[in-house]
């Protein structure tokens, strides 16, 4: 089973929108689509799910095409606090809330 | 509400030796995960567990790891003996019900010479 496919890293200039895409082109129809971060020393974050409609919340907006082969994560107004690695996962509805993390997209948000 | 406490935050010991990690899960949290974040990796899960139960420790070197989860509460992971390697950071995670309420300590920075 094919991780998901994220660039290792990108930039954004602060106050931009952040796009970070993410490829999962072997997701099943149990699977979601989960976004972590981690800030430089600290443990991950949760930022946003989905199964295949777009998400809002808070933090991020989550696009997913409608083939749900790949999603975008949306930062729409990047801070300098928002630079730290960004992680798409699938994860199947029956899969004991285990995470499997691949290497990230590592954003940095520049002045 | 507190976070997920992990002790020490950093420790350096000399391969061969054997090392313990101590980890107190937010209150209520019935899930325990201990993952391994090698540096410029993404985490690795190493143990879960469901109260004092194991689910899955599938990546875990049981040869020279271990982890116990006594009361379903506080949970400890040791090393021994370790290898260099296993220099990374080790973290700690709980949780009350899906992936999205997943919570991670700060982590142990280890260092093996």
């Amino acid at each position: 089973d094919a991780k998901t496919t994220q660039p290792p890293s990108m930039d954004c200039a602060e106050g931009r929108a952040a796009n970070l895409p993410c490829n999962h082109s072997t997701i099943s129809g149990n699977e979601y689509v989960y976004w972590y971060r981690q800030i430089h020393s600290q443990g991950p974050q949760y930022i946003i799910h989905g199964l295949k409609n777009n998400e809002t919340n808070e933090m991020a907006s989550l696009i997913i095409t409608e083939d749900r082969k790949s999603s975008t994560l949306i930062l729409p107004h990047a801070t300098l606090r928002d630079t730290a690695v960004y992680y798409c996962m699938k994860v199947a509805n029956n899969a004991g809330n285990m995470l499997t993390f691949g290497g990230g997209t590592r954003l940095m948000v520049k002045p | 509400e507190a976070g997920v406490a992990q002790s020490p935050r950093y420790k350096i010991i000399e391969k061969r030796q054997s090392v313990a990690f101590w980890c107190n899960p937010i209150s209520g949290h019935a899930t325990l995960y201990w993952y391994q974040q090698i540096l410029g990796q993404g985490p690795k899960l190493l143990i879960q567990f469901q109260n004092n139960g194991v689910v899955d420790d599938s990546q875990l070197p049981k040869d020279r790891f271990s982890a116990e989860r006594l009361k379903g509460v506080d949970s400890t992971l040791k090393i021994q003996p370790a290898k260099l390697e296993d220099s990374a950071v080790y973290l700690c995670a709980s949780s009350h019900g899906g992936p999205e309420t997943q919570y991670f300590g700060p982590g142990t920075r280890l260092l093996v010479l």
